[in-house]
Parts: structure tokens; C-alpha cells; sequence
């Protein structure tokens, strides 16, 4: 069955560092998102990116965030300097987007990637 | 805004128990519901679904019936295994205003003791 792939399983950085997350969103996917969980909480919505753009995104993703496609493939998640409220697990999905309203409303999940702030 | 709520872990039960996890929502409109697991180690994966009040979605033995009327998507399955520990999240997802975010609820950890 495909799947969405995340890289690395854990990256730990120093506070101020730029990190970039890796997904590999399911090939005929149309639609990517963004999601994080710190640890003993929700979690919660950062982006969904549709078409080479931001679809939509939550308080929580500011300036310091970027997404970006760079090829066929990849999907990213950049933080520009990373604070210690930033550790956390981040989870990447993905969605067909095409077809009736349940194709368009399962999003498939990645096993995450856990970031770690010192 | 939209909000979920769920029966707060972790949950033990003995094998063969019956489980229920209670998840209620706060949403206008008419939100789709979800139950996500999650498995040591493991993503988030999609275990049952209902897109409209009263549409019970079931699968692997669980079910979860939609009540617009109590806004409730509680989880049932009727006798757990110990391959069913694992954190089950209640989530819904606001499609009629085409928005695609999914909103969570905390989580519930599962423990099937043998």
C-alpha cells in the first residue's frame, strides 16, 4: 500500500538553527499538509499546499515557516531558526483532492519526524 | 471555532473487554468525523470515517456512530485485543466551508493488558 515517507525519524538541532523536514507524499496526491504535536498535547494544523501555493495555514505557522515543493516528490517544512518551543513531533499528510468527497477527505499520515530544540 | 474533546487516558482494559472512548465536537455546519490510530512508532492512521449525522463508519471490529443531535462520535469495539493498544484520536474536518485542516482531539492511549 503507498504511503507517506518522512525523513529523518529524529533530527535534533541547536536553538537558532534552520531545520528542514522532509515528506514523500503519496505519488498521485494532490494535496499536502503540515502538522505538529508537542509532546503531551493536540495535535495541530500548521499548512496545506495545493497547486505550488499555500492553500491554507493555522496562527501557529508565522514567519519562521515555509513550505516548499521543490520537485516532483518532496515536500518540505522549513524552520528558520528553531526556538525550544519547537520541539516537537511534526507529521506530514497527503490527500488525493480529486474525486468524490471521500477521496477528498482522507488524508494519509507519515510516521513523523520528531524535532528536538537544545 | 471548531473544537474536539475526548474521554481523557490512558485506558486499560483486559483483553476481551469492551471498549468504548467517548469523543464529542463543536463545529457548525456539517463537519466529517474521523477516528485516527496510532500504533508505537508508527504514523497516523485512518480507522473509520462518517461524513454525515446518523452514518455509523466501522472497520477492524470498531464503529463510531455520528450524533448530530449529543455532537458525538464515540469509539466502540466490542472486545479488544492486545494488538489494539495503541492512542486513538477523534477528528473532525469542516469540508462544506472548503477548508481541509483536520482538527484533533488530544488523544486517548489504549492499554489491552493480556
Amino acid at each position: 500500500e503507498p504511503e507517506v515517507t518522512q525523513t529523518p525519524s529524529h533530527q535534533v538541532t541547536q536553538m537558532g538553527q534552520e531545520v528542514i523536514l522532509r515528506c514523500v507524499p503519496i505519488s498521485n496526491h494532490l494535496y499536502f499538509y503540515w502538522y505538529r504535536q508537542i509532546l503531551g498535547q493536540k495535535v495541530e494544523f500548521l499548512v496545506s499546499f495545493y497547486n505550488n501555493e499555500i492553500s491554507e495555514k493555522s496562527e501557529i505557522f508565522d514567519d519562521q515557516f515555509s513550505v516548499e515543493r521543490p520537485d516532483g516528490s518532496n515536500f518540505t517544512l522549513k524552520i528558520r531558526s528553531t526556538k525550544l518551543e519547537d520541539s516537537a513531533m511534526y507529521f506530514c499528510a497527503s490527500t488525493q483532492g480529486r474525486g468524490g468527497r471521500e477521496a477528498k477527505n482522507i488524508q494519509y499520515f507519515g510516521a513523523g519526524t520528531r524535532l528536538s530544540v537544545l | 471555532g471548531n473544537s474536539v474533546t475526548q474521554m481523557e487516558g490512558p485506558v486499560t482494559l483486559s483483553e476481551e473487554a469492551f471498549l468504548t472512548i467517548n469523543c464529542t465536537y463543536t463545529a457548525t455546519g456539517y463537519p466529517s468525523l474521523f477516528w485516527y490510530v496510532q500504533y508505537p512508532g508508527e504514523g497516523l492512521q485512518l480507522l473509520l470515517k462518517a461524513t454525515k449525522a446518523d452514518d455509523k463508519g466501522s472497520n477492524k471490529g470498531f464503529e463510531a456512530t455520528y450524533r448530530k443531535e449529543t455532537t458525538s462520535f464515540h469509539l466502540e469495539k466490542g472486545s479488544v485485543q492486545v494488538s489494539d493498544s495503541a492512542v486513538y484520536f477523534c477528528a473532525l474536518i469542516r469540508m462544506d466551508t472548503g477548508r481541509r485542516a483536520l482538527t484533533f482531539g488530544s488523544g486517548t492511549r489504549l492499554q489491552v493488558q493480556p
